[in-house]
């Protein structure tokens, strides 16, 4: 079946540093959807990408969507410690959403 | 509008036991779906409907049943509770499948 891999699966970074998560479909993707989870809370839709190539961007984060509709990265420039949480990657294809396990991140202040 | 609304938010079953899990919905949404998410796994979709009357297995279904009876409520059961389902459960619904999820606060449940 599909799969969704996203790495890394932990980040610790400075506050003030940039930030990337990186995820893989095994199957070419008809939609992309990011979603952040603050700890101790449930997941909160961010962003769907939906063309190829496609790039948006929400203040600090930019997302993009790759080429062959498999791949798509989140980028978050400048980090602060309201980033916190964990940012999931979730794939659409011909099954039911498929979410990646997550990359975990911690911003040092 | 309340969004999802899961109940309980806490539980804790003897291995064995049954319960239910309620899902609630306040926004004419299709979709519903049941995932649970365990440490470094993400979330696996556990069960999913596309519309009152309709449900279908995701990818670890065992152990659960659902019923969509109505467009707002998608209880998950668990029939004879085992240790492997210790986990938190969240509910999600969407306007259809190919929409953004709205989840719930989730329930933590731990079978001992």
């Amino acid at each position: 079946g599909q799969q969704v891999m996203q790495i890394p699966q932990y980040q610790h970074v400075q506050e003030g540093e940039d930030f990337t998560t990186y995820c893989n479909s095994s199957t070419t993707l008809s939609n992309i959807q990011w979603y952040k989870q603050r700890p101790g809370g449930h997941p909160v839709f961010l962003i769907q990408l939906v063309k190829s190539g496609e790039v948006k961007k929400q203040k600090r984060l930019t997302f993009q969507f790759g080429e062959a509709k498999k791949n798509s990265s989140l980028h978050i420039t400048a980090t602060q410690t309201t980033d916190v949480g964990t940012y999931f990657c979730a794939g659409l294809g011909n099954t039911p959403l498929v979410f990646g396990k997550g990359t975990r991140l911690s911003v040092i202040a | 509008n309340a969004g999802v609304t899961q109940t309980p938010k806490f539980q804790v079953l003897k291995t064995g036991q049954s319960m239910t899990l309620q899902c609630a919905q306040d926004m004419n949404h299709e979709y519903m779906s049941w995932y649970r998410q365990d440490p470094g796994m993400g979330l696996r979709l556990i069960h999913y409907s596309v519309g009152a009357g309709i449900t279908d297995q995701g990818e670890v279904p065992n152990g659960y049943n659902v019923s969509r009876s109505t467009t707002e409520d998608f209880p998950l059961r668990l029939l004879s509770a085992a240790p492997s389902q210790t986990s938190v459960y969240f509910c999600a619904s969407s306007y259809d499948r190919l929409e953004k999820l709205f989840f719930g606060s989730g329930t933590q449940l731990s079978v001992l």
